[in-house]
């Protein structure tokens, strides 16, 4: 079945400095791979979506592509801020159930210290 | 806009005993959520409905039923409490295209 694969669980950074996460995907259908963000205390919250028709996305400063050739997709942000630190989690639209059902990485805590 | 609210926010339990948790919605979307988010383990899907009276199970059912008497509202029992279903619990609505709106949770301790 669809799958999806985050490695890095924790990821601490300076401000100012650049922030790529990585996420690989499974899937026997045209993807529609999304990146959701959780703040403390908070509900997950759509970040970014990328499908096969757009490939790129960008909100708030981040940009999210996907690389069908190695089944993977990235999260980028060229100068991240304190506020920046949250979990960010990859997701993958699985469409094999017949509805819009989300497969989700395990997630990556962002740090940004001052 | 909408908002998902959850109650309660907090719950704590004895093993064994059978728990629910509420969830409400008022953004007028059909399909609603139940994902069980585990410290780094990421979210998994528990049951979801599409519509109102509609239920399907996730990949981790077993031990929960659910209930969808309205569009708005959509419950999640915790059958028989287990010391390790310590877990913060997520209510979701959509209207589709992977966009989910997410609740606060309710973290749920099992004494």
């Amino acid at each position: 079945g669809d799958s999806v694969t985050q490695k890095q669980g924790q990821v601490t950074l300076s401000e100012d400095d650049f922030l790529f996460i990585n996420c690989t995907y499974s899937t026997t259908t045209y993807p529609t791979l999304l990146w959701y963000v959780q703040y403390l205390g908070q509900g997950p919250q759509l970040l970014l979506k990328v499908t096969t028709a757009n490939n790129k996305g960008i909100s708030r400063g981040f940009e999210a592509t996907y690389d069908k050739g190695t089944t993977s997709f990235h999260l980028q942000k060229a100068s991240v801020q304190e506020s920046d630190s949250a979990v960010y989690f990859c997701a993958l639209v699985d469409l094999t159930s017949g509805s819009w059902q989300l497969i989700f990485g395990s997630g990556t805590q962002l740090t940004v210290m001052p | 806009g909408g908002i998902i609210t959850q109650t309660p926010k907090f719950l704590i339990g004895q093993e064994g005993q059978k728990l629910t948790l509420k969830c409400q919605q008022n953004f007028n979307h059909d399909t609603m959520y139940w994902y069980r988010q585990d410290s780094g383990k990421g979210l998994r899907l528990i049951y979801y409905s599409i519509t109102e009276n509609d239920l399907q199970k996730g990949d981790l059912s077993e031990g929960y039923d659910a209930s969808r008497e309205k569009k708005s509202s959509f419950s999640l029992t915790v059958t028989s409490a287990q010391k390790n279903e310590m877990a913060v619990f997520l209510c979701a609505s959509s209207l589709g295209g992977g966009q989910l709106y997410f609740g606060e949770g309710s973290k749920l301790t099992v004494l």
